[in-house]
């Protein structure tokens, strides 16, 4: 079993829609989490981290279960320019070992 | 305002040359990492340091060997290439102290032939 699994979509949406995406970690011990963005052929870039409590950034809201262990990454009023791969990153022991999910590809179309 | 630069960006060996990535960084960060990707992956983590004059192996090391002489400079050399290290490879620091962000270069594509 991936230590970090996500659907790879992809995920097609129309302008404006409300899309969310799931990522599980396998390890217990895992203590910090984020979502970056990776556009084609481009490098990754941080979206946002991932707080126990949740937390929101514009348009995206981000949720921790640790019970489950899963994060969650909800897009509200999807634009196009949304459209990319979300990779979701869990550390364990400090930032030794950041290990990234495979990714979730997005489509907005118009 | 460079952040982390990545050499070469592109480059085609053949089986069994060898040559080696460099990574530099200007923001003093004390942790490096070298991923790949390849489609359907994700970024998969070769080795890592801690700081300089440190290197640990990561999830796929084998085949790889890195250095971290000077602390914003983490090299990443292939001995003798095969076609299965095809792949874009990133480079990213990060400040531990206070964490959060991690940057990256822009990639450096390799094709082995």
């Amino acid at each position: 079993r991936k230590e970090v699994e996500q659907d790879p979509g992809p995920f097609n949406v129309p302008e404006g829609a409300t899309v969310a995406f799931n990522c599980t970690y396998s390890n217990s011990a895992s203590q910090s989490f984020f979502w970056y963005r990776q556009d084609c052929r481009k490098e990754p870039k941080l979206l946002m981290s991932v707080y126990s409590s949740g937390n929101e950034d514009g348009r995206f809201t981000a949720q921790l279960n640790r019970a489950s262990q899963y994060i969650s990454l909800l897009i509200r009023d999807s634009k196009l320019s949304d459209s990319a791969t979300y990779l979701c990153v869990v550390t364990t022991g400090g930032y030794n070992k950041l290990i990234f999910g495979a990714g979730t590809r997005l489509a907005v179309h118009p | 305002n460079a952040g982390v630069t990545q050499t070469p960006k592109f480059r085609v060996l053949k089986t069994g040359q060898s040559m080696t990535l460099l990574c530099a960084q200007d923001m003093n960060h004390e942790y490096m990492y070298w991923y790949r990707q390849d489609p359907g992956m994700g970024l998969r983590l070769i080795h890592y340091s801690v700081g300089e004059g440190t290197t640990a192996k990561g999830e796929v090391p084998d085949g790889y060997n890195v250095s971290r002489l000077k602390k914003q400079n983490f090299l990443l050399g292939l001995e003798s290439a095969a076609p299965s290290q095809t792949s874009v490879y990133f480079c990213a620091s990060i400040m531990v102290a206070g964490a959060g962000e991690l940057f990256f270069g822009e990639g450096s594509r390799l094709t082995v032939l």
